[in-house]
């Protein structure tokens, strides 16, 4: 099974900051990567996917980018409603896991 | 546009089952794979399984093996999760995929909660 591991796994900022997530894999999956944004009560929500693609709908302020193992996302100038926990997700042979999350709060 | 209608919420006590359904509109649904991603409270996303559109040979997480069951019809998927724990106590979800390895679309979930 691949495990991916995200850190830190909290990150305490102030709207208009910068944040900056990583997601390690333990083996490569090339380009497979994707990144979600939850917020309490509710189901994710796609922001990235094959690690550097914005979903549809998804403001410009969110990156992604990396392949293989390492991958980050990058949300420039933090608005209020980007407080909230992100998860990555890579597919390999069919199977999905998820990294444990990354939780951007408030300062 | 894109609809994934879960059913309501379940309480069950532990070792009975739980069936949950996921009703697809919106888009051609025996053209996607379809998965189920449960999220205890509190805690991160796990995910449980794959159909494929034709709903043949589900693959399972290997924690659910043997437990669990995936199937779905012309419009509709379907989770049996059987042995219920406390520890499967969580929210549902029911996922299409997109691009062979991403999840677009996400139903509304479905709590479960197990308890005696």
């Amino acid at each position: 099974e691949t495990v991916l591991t995200q850190s830190p796994a909290t990150l305490s900022l102030s709207p208009g900051d910068t944040a900056t997530l990583s997601c390690r894999a333990s083996q490569s999956v090339s380009t497979y990567l994707a990144w979600y944004q939850q917020h309490p009560g509710q189901p994710p929500r796609l922001l990235i996917h094959d690690a550097s693609k914005r979903a549809t709908g998804i403001p410009p302020r969110f990156s992604g980018s990396g392949s293989g193992t390492d991958f980050t996302l990058t949300i420039s100038s933090l608005e209020p409603e980007d407080f909230a926990v992100y998860y990555c997700q890579q597919r390999t042979n069919w199977r999905w896991t998820f990294g444990q999350g990354t939780k951007v709060e408030l300062k | 546009q894109v609809q994934l209608v879960q059913s309501g919420a379940e309480v069950r006590k532990p070792g009975t089952s739980v069936m949950i359904s996921c009703q697809a509109s919106g888009f051609i649904f025996s053209n996607y794979y379809m998965h189920w991603v449960r999220q205890a409270p509190g805690q991160g996303l796990e995910w449980m399984g794959i159909i494929n559109p034709r709903g043949h040979s589900p693959t399972y997480a290997q924690r659910f093996q043997g437990r669990v069951t995936m199937t779905r019809d012309t419009t509709t998927l379907y989770m049996e999760l059987d042995s219920l724990t406390s520890d499967d106590t969580a929210v549902y979800y029911c996922v299409r995929e997109e691009g062979g390895s991403y999840a677009l679309d996400w139903g509304q979930g479905t709590p479960v909660i197990v308890s005696s």
